[in-house]
């Protein structure tokens, strides 16, 4: 069974460029979350989303971000227009459809360079 | 969500149990408490949860609390690779998935 897959792994982009980054979630997880980590902080809960659903994006920035988690495909996170403190480590979660808050298991990150 | 407090920073020597401490004294009778590593900017690792009794499972125990106040994990003969921050998160049981709310944890250094 496959983990949580991330793409790219690492992603350089100059200032003003936009930045796809993908989240595959484990197999038969219907809720992925998105977390940013800055250099040497922790990290923050960005969106949670289920199949062609926003279920909280409270940790969104309102401008230039977005995210969706089509019926079919990987979760898309988009940063339009990217500027040097957009760079950090974009890291997706999955967890399945369940009763009790679940675990979440990660994928190993994209690590957004802006230059 | 309950809000926790752990140690910076704790040294174990390898072979010898970790027993990492979590204070959660505003934690409410729903919520529960979960246990996140990160190994040198890797992805979050689960590593295990409970409401009110113990757990075990092959990478640790949690020791809750009466009160469910505190809480401590335990890696019962850590390695090098144990070495890694240590998130104690406490979340709400709304009955669906949540978000993680990830403080700033304690960073263990397991040496020889």
């Amino acid at each position: 069974n496959a983990g949580v897959m991330q793409n790219p792994r690492h992603l350089v982009r100059r200032r003003g460029q936009e930045a796809r980054l993908r989240c595959s979630p484990m197999k038969g997880h219907s809720h992925v979350y998105w977390y940013r980590q800055l250099p040497e902080e922790g990290l923050k809960f960005m969106v949670y989303l289920q199949k062609e659903n926003i279920i909280d994006e409270s940790g969104m920035p309102k401008e230039r971000f977005s995210a969706e988690f089509p019926k079919e495909g990987p979760s898309i996170l988009r940063i339009q227009q990217v500027v040097r403190g957009d760079s950090a480590a974009y890291f997706c979660a999955s967890s399945p459809r369940t009763g009790v808050p679940s675990e979440q298991y990660f994928g190993p990150g994209t690590r957004l360079t802006v230059t | 969500d309950a809000k926790t407090t752990q140690p910076p920073s704790m040294d174990c020597a390898e072979g010898r149990a970790a027993n990492l401490p979590c204070n959660h004294s505003t934690i409410s009778g729903n919520e529960y408490v979960y246990w996140y590593r990160q190994i040198h900017s890797q992805g979050p690792q689960y590593i295990i949860h409970g409401l009110k009794n113990n757990e075990t499972n092959e990478m640790a125990s949690l020791i809750i609390t009466e009160d469910r106040k505190s809480s401590t994990l335990i890696l019962p003969h850590a390695t090098l690779r144990d070495t890694a921050v240590y998130y104690c998160i406490v979340r709400v049981n709304t009955g669906t998935a949540s978000k993680l709310t990830f403080g700033t944890g304690t960073r263990l250094q397991v040496t020889l």
